[in-house]
C-alpha cells in the first residue's frame, strides 16, 4: 500500500538557517504530495502541494519539488524564523481507489532558536 | 481554501460518558468529511469517512459503535465517543475535501478521567 516516509526529528536550527526536511514515498500510479504544518495545540495546515512530477509547491518561503524519478518532496526553506516552529508532515493522496484518504508521515518537529 | 471549525476545542469528561464532537465546513458544502485521531507525538490515524446522508465508511480496527459518526448535513458531521475511557483521550481533528485538498479544523482535545 501507500506508504511516506520522512527524517526523524526534532531538527533544531539557528534562526536565519537553511532548513531541509526529507520525505519519500511509496505508491502506484500518480499521486499528489503535500505538506501540512502544525503548530502546537492547533489543527494541520496546509502549507503547499503538488500534483503532478516536477511541479513545486511553494508558500511562506517555504518549498518542495515533486521528483517522481527518487520518489521524494523535500520541504526546504532559505532561511528559517522562530516562527517556523511547529510540526511537519508530508502526505499523499494515491491516484488509486483509495479514494481521497490521505496517507501521512509521522512528522517531524522543527525546532527554531534566536 | 475550506474553512473547517471544530466544537468543542477541549473536552474533560468522566469514564463511561459520552462526548459529541461537531465539525463544521464553515465556507463549503463538503459531501465528504474526514475524521482522524492524533497520539502525542505521533502522526494522524484515519479513524472513518463521513459521508452525508449514508453510513460512514471505518478504518480497520476502529470501532464503529463506539465512534459514531453522522453526517446529517453538508455542512456538519459529529462524532460520538460512546462509554469513554481514559483509552480513547486523544487528540480529534476532523478534515473536509476540497479541489483535491483536504482542509484540517483545529482539532478537539479529548481528556477522559
Amino acid at each position: 500500500g501507500d506508504s511516506v516516509t520522512q527524517m526523524e526529528g526534532p531538527v533544531t536550527l539557528s534562526e536565519e538557517a537553511f532548513l531541509t526536511i526529507n520525505c519519500t514515498y511509496t505508491a502506484t500510479g500518480y499521486p499528489s504530495l503535500f505538506w501540512y504544518v502544525q503548530y502546537p495545540g492547533e489543527g494541520l495546515q496546509l502549507l503547499l502541494k503538488a500534483t503532478k512530477a516536477d511541479d513545486k509547491g511553494s508558500n511562506k518561503g517555504f518549498e518542495a519539488t515533486y521528483r517522481k524519478e527518487t520518489t521524494s518532496f523535500h520541504l526546504e526553506k532559505g532561511s528559517v524564523q522562530v516562527s517556523d516552529s511547529a510540526v511537519y508532515f508530508c502526505a499523499l493522496r494515491g491516484s488509486g481507489g483509495g479514494g481521497n484518504k490521505l496517507t501521512f508521515g509521522t512528522g517531524t518537529q522543527l525546532k527554531v532558536e534566536l | 481554501g475550506a474553512v473547517v471549525s471544530q466544537h468543542p476545542s477541549r473536552v474533560i469528561c468522566k469514564s463511561g460518558t459520552s462526548v459529541k464532537i461537531e465539525c463544521r465546513s464553515l465556507d463549503f458544502q463538503a459531501t465528504t468529511m474526514f475524521w482522524y485521531r492524533q497520539f502525542p507525538k505521533k502522526s494522524l490515524m484515519l479513524m472513518a469517512t463521513s459521508n452525508e446522508g449514508s453510513k460512514a465508511t471505518y478504518e480497520q480496527g476502529v470501532e464503529k459503535d463506539k465512534f459514531l459518526i453522522n453526517h446529517a448535513s453538508l455542512t456538519l458531521s459529529t462524532l460520538t465517543v460512546t462509554s469513554a475511557h481514559p483509552e480513547d483521550s486523544s487528540f480529534y481533528i476532523c478534515s473536509v475535501f476540497q479541489t483535491n485538498t483536504q482542509y484540517f479544523g483545529p482539532g478537539t482535545r479529548l481528556t477522559v478521567l
